[in-house]
């Protein structure tokens, strides 16, 4: 079955990029679009963006300036990168994908990956 | 942006009781609702979708209603393995797509 794996540093410094990788196992990455959600320690769930296998992004207005997301179909990957990160910022973030069609939510997750930012 | 409101926080039930929970909408959102499951250390995974649709998998006793800006998911019969943090999402209107804070279920 389609498994979710997210990769990258566990801890960033602050003001610096935080860069993520999230690899899709057992299927393709293509027709289907891709989000990243990220969840405070001891808080709720913020979605941050998607990205669809061809390119196309949406974000969260609030991230907007700040985040950027790629797609690897070679790799079977997604990326994100964050940038001039706070301590804000310190979450576990999640790699989901999108079920499909005009239904924009989470049908399958990644385990998580805790990123501190550190001063 | 459409703001998620979820009540109780924290509701405690004792096992086999039947548990209420609720999601509201600061603006309707059809029935495009979403309800995940996190246990504690464990990503959410998706229990209902179209405010009303068992995703595949989940337990009979798990079930959603509602429509607009009310929206309920109600255990009928809660099980040990229950108890966990429960997340209702809308996808009607975005950007963002946008989650309530969680309802806590407990042990009672």
């Amino acid at each position: 079955q389609v498994q979710l794996q997210e990769s990258g540093p566990g801890l960033v410094k602050s003001s610096e990029t935080l860069s993520l990788t999230c690899t899709v196992s057992g299927g393709s990455i293509s027709d289907y679009y891709w989000s990243w959600i990220r969840q405070p320690p001891g808080k709720g769930l913020e979605w941050i963006g998607f990205i669809y296998y061809r390119g196309n992004t949406n974000d969260n207005p609030s991230l907007r300036s700040r985040v950027t997301m790629s797609v690897d179909t070679s790799k079977n990957q997604f990326s994100l990168k964050l940038s001039s990160v706070t301590a804000a910022d310190t979450a576990v973030y999640y790699c989901a994908r999108v079920k499909g069609g005009s239904f924009w939510y989470f049908d399958l997750w990644g385990r998580g990956t805790l990123v501190t930012v550190s001063s | 942006e459409i703001v998620m409101t979820q009540s109780p926080a924290t509701l405690s039930v004792s096992p086999g009781e039947r548990a209420t929970l609720s999601c509201r909408a600061s603006q309707s959102v059809s029935y495009n609702l979403a309800w995940y499951q996190q246990k504690p250390g464990q990503a959410p995974t998706l229990l209902i979708s179209g405010a009303a649709t068992r995703a595949t998998g989940v337990p009979a006793r798990f079930s959603g209603s509602g429509s607009g800006t009310e929206f309920t998911l109600t255990i009928s019969s809660l099980q040990s393995e229950d108890f966990a943090i429960y997340y209702c999402q809308q996808y009607y209107n975005w950007p963002p797509l946008t989650f309530g804070g969680g309802t806590k279920v407990e042990f009672k």
